[in-house]
């Protein structure tokens, strides 16, 4: 099992509240990942980073940030909340090995904005 | 249009079925395809990987490319109840690149 973890996995907020989504990974990985995941649509990336003090935008444009201060460390905050942003949010590390990339993934956050 | 289609399901087989699980891809750049397994409350755990056109096993599960038809197809054999899940596939251009999912296909295998 990947040791990557993410902190809270449930998140009931008020709209305008300041939140941060925590995501540690204890296995050296340079590459990190945040995808939102809908019900029945696709994963869609929002942020990656290749390393510390590397981030860049995904493909989905998002009101969210992300810093990579630390290898293992990548958190996402959203500076204030609303109803659009109520999703899952699923944050993965990467590794290069036997001539493929796995990446692997976290349990997910379920935010719920009211 | 979506770059990567996949049906969504929910497919229903009894323990013991051949189950086949497809996605259908438009853009003939992608290289490197890859079927995740997701169970309810977790994250996509990889179960295949492979580079270009062809067949590849593992165990009860086989991983078909069809490059020419922008089809790949991810074969259940013996299926139990526990590989109920969703079932994503993605893909990606160029090797460590950017990951392209399908939206995923809901198993449940019926004891």
């Amino acid at each position: 099992e990947a040791d990557i973890y993410q902190t809270p996995r449930y998140l009931v907020i008020g709209t305008g509240k300041k939140i941060t989504l925590e995501c540690s990974q204890t296995m050296g990985h340079d590459k990190m990942y945040w995808y939102q995941q809908d019900p029945g649509m696709e994963l869609h990336l929002i942020h990656y980073s290749y390393g510390v003090n590397s981030t860049e935008k995904g493909d989905l444009s998002s009101e969210s940030t992300v810093s990579r201060i630390r290898t293992e460390h990548f958190p996402l905050t959203l500076e204030s909340a609303r109803p659009s942003h109520t999703s899952q949010y699923l944050c993965a590390s990467s590794a290069f090995r036997a001539g493929q990339e796995t990446q692997y993934f976290g349990p997910g956050t379920r935010l719920l904005v009211l | 249009q979506k770059e990567v289609e996949q049906d969504p399901g929910p497919l229903s087989v009894p323990e013991g079925a051949i189950v086949s699980l497809n996605c259908t891809y438009s853009n003939s750049a992608f290289q490197y395809f890859m079927w995740y397994r997701q169970y309810s409350r977790k994250g996509p755990e990889l179960l295949m990987y492979t580079y270009s056109s062809g067949n590849k096993e593992d165990g009860r599960f086989t991983a078909q490319v069809d490059k020419s038809s922008k089809y790949i197809s991810l074969f259940i054999r013996d299926s139990q109840p526990s590989d109920s899940a969703t079932y994503l596939c993605a893909m990606s251009m160029e090797y460590g690149n950017k990951l392209v999912f399908g939206a995923g296909t809901i198993l449940r295998v019926k004891s």
